[in-house]
């Protein structure tokens, strides 16, 4: 149980366009989602918190109208990079978690090329 | 930010058991330590998580000194499977996790 997918797992795509990514729970209903992101050979940095049906809770430094989060059912939230630049080229993974409980499930992580 | 520190990368020879370490001095008394693992181009799978008290499952045992200043994750039997990055952290429940930069782990046949 407690399974987390991501689609698409990678994507191309070019500057100045715009990517959505998803994060689905599969059996289990997620209160709060997660956004991290991460660069070769770093940390996952998060990116933002997001509990169903409100707005996202964006880290310092990330900026909201770039990286847009959707929440809007208890299964799934969709990160969205609008206008994406070469510097956005990452490593994208969501987590998910019950009613603030103790563990926290990732998803497979999206990589994403922009050239 | 991350609340622990780690070495940043250990070898373990295959069959023996790993010892990885984590201080985490600044620790609070509600505060869980968790340990997640990341082999390459992965998300990270859980370990195991504690409060106070020494915990094991499946996959490892968890150490948490007295002070809770510092624990030791072990896995008993190392494998090559076993060889990825494991971070060590500190979080109170239901807060977010902030990872560190983890400890890199060879596992060597």
């Amino acid at each position: 149980g407690a399974v987390v997918s991501q689609h698409p797992s990678w994507v191309i795509c070019k500057s100045g366009t715009s990517v959505k990514i998803e994060c689905r729970s599969l059996d289990f209903q997620a209160t709060t989602m997660f956004w991290y992101r991460q660069f070769p050979k770093q940390s996952l940095m998060l990116m933002a918190t997001s509990n169903e049906g409100s707005k996202a809770t964006y880290e310092q430094g990330v900026e909201k109208d770039k990286f847009l989060i959707n929440h809007a059912s208890l299964t799934l939230s969709t990160l969205t990079v609008t206008s994406a630049h070469p510097e956005d080229s990452s490593f994208y993974i969501c987590s998910a978690s019950v009613g603030g409980g103790n563990e926290q499930y990732f998803g497979p992580g999206t990589r994403l090329t922009v050239t | 930010d991350a609340k622990t520190t780690q070495p940043t990368s250990m070898d373990c020879a295959e069959g023996r058991a790993a010892n990885l370490p984590c201080n985490h001095s600044t620790i609070s008394g509600n505060e869980y330590v968790y340990w997640y693992r990341q082999i390459h181009s992965q998300g990270p799978q859980y370990i195991i998580h504690g409060l106070k008290n020494n915990e094991t499952n499946e996959m490892a045992s968890l150490i948490i000194t007295e002070d809770r200043k510092s624990s030791t994750l072990i896995l008993p039997h190392a494998t090559l499977r076993d060889t990825a990055v494991y971070y060590c952290i500190v979080r109170q429940s239901g807060n977010q996790f902030y990872f560190g930069t983890g400890t890199s782990l060879t596992v060597i046949p």
